[in-house]
């Protein structure tokens, strides 16, 4: 279990409103991604931190914001959700001391925006 | 170009009986590590695997096995003795490069998903 917590579940939202999923860890590792699933895409990388407020954008970084001021917490935004955002989100750490970057995975957040 | 590539869309396997899921790989560089991950219906995302470009032996993690043949750009996974609970959605994945800096990104495939039939 690498402690990795996502809130909220499950949300409902609107177009053209503000969206904040948070991701918690509890074993205090440097790298953490948040990731968007839909189906036929696979896994997409969003955006990526690698310590305190230092990110990073992946490749589908447009309309999210990420902010990490605590180690143990890595914030994604949605400043205006569209109905292209509707997804599954995933939140993942990598230890730093394995030497591999195995990524370990948070429940998931499911996003439907109406 | 795709990197990670996962032939097949759906598989089927009998019960008890072993299956061999398909990843090939593009990557110019020397160092690089490869994963296998699983999505059961649930949808966690589950690691399973790692192997490293440099590991001489292929990885096995109880009944699941790496088979990495490196000239082919091949990281197959092998599923022994199959289970009712395997089925679910297998990624495989990449991280391309050294374990180094702070590029420590993943390069995923689309997945392929194995039902196992009683």
């Amino acid at each position: 279990d690498a402690g990795i917590t996502q809130s909220p579940r499950h949300k409902v939202t609107e177009t053209g409103t503000p969206v904040t999923l948070r991701c918690h860890q509890t074993e205090n590792h440097r790298y953490m991604y948040w990731y968007r699933q839909d189906p036929g895409h696979g896994l997409r990388l969003i955006h990526y931190s690698y310590g305190v407020k230092d990110t990073d954008k992946g490749e589908v970084s447009d309309g999210y914001s990420v902010s990490r001021s605590k180690t143990e917490d890595f914030l994604l935004t949605l400043e205006s959700a569209t109905s292209s955002q509707t997804s599954v989100y995933f939140c993942a750490i990598s230890p730093r001391d394995q030497g591999t970057d195995t990524q370990y995975f948070g429940p998931g957040t499911r996003l439907t925006v109406l | 170009a795709q990197k990670i590539t996962q032939t097949q869309p759906g598989m089927f396997v009998q019960e008890k009986e072993a299956v061999t899921l398909d990843c090939t790989y593009d990557t110019s560089d020397q160092s690089y590590g490869l994963f296998w991950y699983k999505q059961p219906s649930s949808g966690e995302m589950i690691f399973l695997i790692y192997q490293g470009s440099y590991d001489e032996q292929n990885a096995t993690e109880g009944r699941y096995s790496l088979n990495f043949q490196k000239a082919r750009k091949s990281a197959n996974l092998v599923i022994s003795a199959s289970q009712l609970g395997d089925s679910a959605m297998y990624f495989c994945a990449m991280r391309e490069g050294r374990s180094a800096g702070n590029n420590r990104k993943l390069i995923w495939g689309l997945g392929t998903s194995l039902a196992v039939n009683p």
